[in-house]
């Protein structure tokens, strides 16, 4: 069972358009984090969000976190090819202390 | 701090073989997590440690599996006679955690495991 459903879980778009990446869960977290990843390497943090509704901007890249924190989405805003990689988001499911993952969405920016 | 550090970056090895990862955290986390990366997968928990504490280990993880971290600093994770659905990248990461709940974690570069 998949604590963390991501979707779309691959997603191939034309640079210049906008993208939205959704991390689903019936469990509420007390924090979410978002990752990229790129091939042979390991994920690196891009945000961490910990306040039911909570926005944060990062350049294009928008997160919010649900109101009910049991959710996240990531939004990239004219995307380009060098957003091109593995995003995963991962959490600590409230009262828990281990950090579980989602199974990821395959970004690919065509230019 | 040069962050999280793995060695080796990649190992192959025959079937039946031992191997053993290491993995250095960022100095001060208290927290170390081993997780276990299939291609175009999410990282797959294995077990975590909180000092020198190993707290949980996933019920996935076979008796093949052993992780240490003796004095609370760097971990190892063993792997007793390889198979080849053994191949994956085994990542480590830390973070440094106060109370109840998580923080976020940093990662290492991962050690591509390939057993033949």
């Amino acid at each position: 069972t998949q604590l963390l459903e991501q979707s779309p879980q691959f997603l191939s778009i034309q640079e210049g358009e906008n993208l939205t990446v959704y991390c689903n869960s019936s469990s509420v977290f007390s924090s979410l984090q978002w990752y990229r990843q790129e091939p042979g390497e390991g994920p690196v943090l891009l945000v961490t969000v910990v306040t039911g509704g909570e926005v944060k901007k990062l350049k294009r890249l928008t997160f919010q976190f649900g109101d009910a924190r049991k959710d996240s989405s990531l939004h990239i805003t004219a995307a380009q090819p060098g957003d091109t990689g593995l995003y995963l988001c991962a959490g600590v499911i409230q009262g828990a202390q281990k950090l579980v993952f989602g199974q990821g969405t395959r970004l690919t920016i065509n230019p | 701090d040069t962050g999280v550090s793995q060695n080796p970056r990649h190992k192959i090895t025959k079937r039946g073989q031992n191997v053993t990862f290491r993995c250095d955290p960022i100095s001060e986390h208290n927290r170390l997590y081993w997780y276990r990366q299939t291609l175009g997968q999410g990282p797959e928990f294995l077990t975590y440690f909180q000092n020198e504490a190993q707290l949980e280990k996933s019920r996935l993880l076979s008796d093949r599996f052993s992780a240490e971290r003796p004095k609370g600093s760097f971990s190892t994770l063993e792997i007793q006679r390889t198979e080849q659905g053994d191949s994956a990248m085994y990542l480590c990461a830390s973070s440094l955690v106060a109370g109840q709940g998580g923080a976020e974690a940093f990662f290492g570069q991962g050690t591509r495991l390939t057993v033949v």
